[in-house]
């Protein structure tokens, strides 16, 4: 079965250490990697892509994310946690097996401690 | 502006009826998608259209139904056999390359009377 799943359901930091979200996927075909964020009572924003031409890609606000195909693996992190990244965070995958079908993870809740 | 439109914004349903939401993009779009947002979780699909007259079911069809008869409609009933239709529901859209990120409409919060 093709799937996303969101290794943490809750992840808690303190402001200015860094963060690291967790996404791994099962695919028979290479996939389309992404990462979404959304704000409280906010829409989805997208993060960041995996392209194919890069295995580190770089998103907004200083978000980054690595495709790791050995450990079919698509981490999000950032260096430096801000109290402004407190969100929800998905991981989503495009699968290329059936019609263009795109699943979201079940989400990480990032908590930003002061 | 090109866009994605959902309507209507709140909907209550009834017990026995059927609902339907609207869902029109003018991106030119082939594709298009619609998810269930429960509150703490995340975004489930329940139907996805490559291109017009044709569907596929989601992870979480049962209780559905859609029709793509136009390019930029994608209408979703919910029927009376979903017995827990409240959530917040989620129209897309994408184009075909694979790497193409999702546009979103604002949502339809349904509720059941």
């Amino acid at each position: 079965a093709q799937s996303v799943t969101q290794l943490d359901s809750h992840v808690s930091v303190s402001e200015g250490t860094p963060v690291l979200l967790r996404c791994n996927y099962s695919s028979s075909y290479s996939p389309s990697l992404f990462w979404y964020v959304q704000h409280p009572n906010k829409g989805l924003q997208l993060l960041l892509k995996y392209t194919s031409a890069a295995t580190l890609v770089k998103g907004i606000n200083g978000f980054e994310a690595e495709f790791k195909k050995s450990e079919t693996s698509f981490h999000l992190t950032k260096p430096s946690a801000h109290m402004s990244d407190a969100a929800e965070y998905f991981c989503v995958v495009r699968l290329y097996s059936s019609a263009s079908k795109i699943i979201f993870g079940s989400g990480t809740r990032l908590s930003i401690r002061p | 502006d090109g866009g994605i439109t959902q309507s209507p914004k709140y909907l209550f349903r009834k017990e026995g009826q059927n609902v339907t939401l609207s869902c029109e993009q003018n991106l030119n779009h082939d594709a298009m998608y619609w998810y269930r947002q429960d509150p703490g979780q995340g975004l489930r699909l329940i139907y996805y259209s490559q291109i017009v007259n044709d569907f596929q079911k989601g992870d979480i069809a049962e209780g559905y139904s859609v029709s793509r008869e136009k390019k930029e409609s994608f209408p979703l009933t919910v029927t009376s056999a979903q017995k827990n239709p409240t959530a917040f529901y989620l129209c897309a859209s994408s184009g075909d390359r694979y790497n193409e990120k999702l546009f979103f409409g604002s949502g339809t919060q349904l509720s059941v009377l």
